[in-house]
């Protein structure tokens, strides 16, 4: 098993429709978590940190379950400049663990 | 399945000292490898890209004689910080690529005291 994995997708949302996606990690032991996105030939650029108690920034929700070992992200009112891959990172003894991510066309 | 390590994990060393750090993938045959910096609190920033057997292309502000980046396979690159300096403290994350997808390196922490 993978120790973060991801739905490579793609998921294909209407604009306007609001998507979720998760992130499952196998290091119970993992101490922090991030989603970043990646637009197409692009470096990743952090998204946001997750949370333990969930976090929002706008349109973007981000939440940690600890118990079943995976992190999520909402994301409402998709938007066209939303389309890109999202990364999940995990953070396991400071060396960062990345998902394979998860593409989102968000169609018109 | 496919994974891209990095060697060494953490790095400890004295200014004035070169560092090398290794990007191997495993099961993946990687036509591009990146090269990212990553301050505290902040996202990645690309410093270079290399394709198998040519020269490393960098980002501007990187200097090329500083971080020296040799991509002799599909499987291995390497970043050697020359004369590493406390500001060249950093977390150096590699990336492999091909055909569209990117594998992440787990970074390398480098202090320079």
């Amino acid at each position: 098993r993978k120790e973060v994995e991801q739905d490579p997708g793609p998921f294909n949302v209407p604009e306007g429709a609001t998507v979720a996606f998760n992130c499952t990690y196998s290091n119970s032991a993992s101490q922090s978590f991030f989603w970043y996105r990646q637009d197409c030939r692009k470096e990743p650029k952090l998204l946001m940190s997750v949370y333990s108690s969930g976090n929002e920034d706008g349109r973007f929700t981000a939440q940690l379950n600890r118990a079943s070992q995976y992190i999520s992200l909402l994301i409402r009112d998709s938007k066209l400049s939303d389309s890109a891959t999202y990364l999940c990172v995990v953070n396991n003894n400071y060396q960062l663990i990345w998902g394979a991510g998860t593409k989102l066309i968000i169609k018109p | 399945g496919a994974v891209v390590s990095q060697h060494p994990s953490w790095v400890i060393c004295k200014s004035g000292t070169s560092v090398k750090i290794e990007c191997r993938s495993l099961d993946f045959q990687a036509t591009t490898m990146f090269w990212y910096r990553q301050f505290p609190k902040q996202s990645l920033m690309l410093m270079a890209t290399s394709n198998e057997g040519s020269k490393a292309t960098y980002e501007q502000g990187v200097e090329k004689d500083k971080f020296l980046i040799n991509h002799a396979s599909l499987t291995l690159s390497t970043l050697t910080v020359t004369s590493a300096h406390p500001e060249d403290s950093s977390f150096y994350i590699c990336s492999a690529s091909r055909a569209g997808t990117d594998l992440f390196g787990p970074g390398t922490r480098l202090l320079v005291l």
